[in-house]
């Protein structure tokens, strides 16, 4: 089906682990961006990426890792898990520059024990 | 710095009476302007949005909003309240510079009383 899909949906891993979340659209958008969800926060940028092979730092991007090889993958790598990294992680897609609706994908809930 | 403030962290309506969330935003630049809703476990899905055409935007579910300038606002409304409507209402803020970027507010949680 087309969309924007995210996996896993829930990942409960411990400190010190690295863990990757990975986020998939069908619909060849230029952008794509990664967010984190947390209590009295709202939604927070870690990284984005306007095309393959182009990323860029967002509001908190300390502890993450992105990489953009392909149009449609957009993945997000704790390098090394910290509590403070729990959280919900939202990836999201837009059309190429001008349209600014972003389009998210269903989130994964993430645990640092 | 582009910002966005969500004047209420909660707000509880009875079914049938209307549904005000509202919504300030600080900036210099002309901005566009979205009302995003995520349901109870579910992703963010896009309610309305202002892009510098009219002032009053209408949305999906019978939501509406209004830009207004001199009072850098962007409340959201609803005639009457339905129980589909309860969930986390978040506005956002980009100001056109190009990158599509993309600033939330802390979100509104809406309850809708029976």
């Amino acid at each position: 089906d087309a969309g924007i899909t995210q996996s896993p949906r829930y990942k409960i891993t411990e400190t010190g682990r690295q863990v990757t979340l990975m986020c998939h659209q069908t619909w060849s958008h230029s952008y794509m961006f990664w967010y984190r969800q947390d209590l009295g926060h709202g939604l927070r940028l870690i990284y984005y990426s306007a095309a393959a092979d182009i990323t860029d730092k967002g509001e908190v991007p300390d502890g993450y890792v992105v990489s953009r090889s392909k149009t449609e993958n957009f993945p997000l790598t704790l390098e090394s898990a910290t509590r403070s990294q729990t959280s919900v992680y939202f990836c999201a897609s837009s059309e190429s520059r001008g349209t600014y609706e972003q389009y998210f994908g269903p989130g994964t809930r993430l645990t640092v024990t | 710095a582009q910002s966005v403030t969500q004047l209420d962290s909660h707000v509880s309506v009875s079914e049938g009476t209307p549904v005000l969330l509202r919504c300030n935003y600080s900036s210099s630049y002309s901005p566009s302007l979205f009302w995003y809703v995520q349901h109870p476990n579910k992703g963010l899905q896009l309610l309305l949005k202002y892009t510098s055409a009219a002032t009053l935007v209408k949305g999906i579910n019978g939501f509406e909003a209004e830009f207004k300038k001199s009072e850098t606002s962007f409340h959201l409304t609803k005639p009457s309240a339905h129980m589909s409507d309860a969930a986390e209402y978040f506005c956002v803020v980009t100001f056109n510079f190009g990158n599509e970027k993309l600033t939330f507010g802390t979100g509104t949680r809406l309850t809708i009383i029976p």
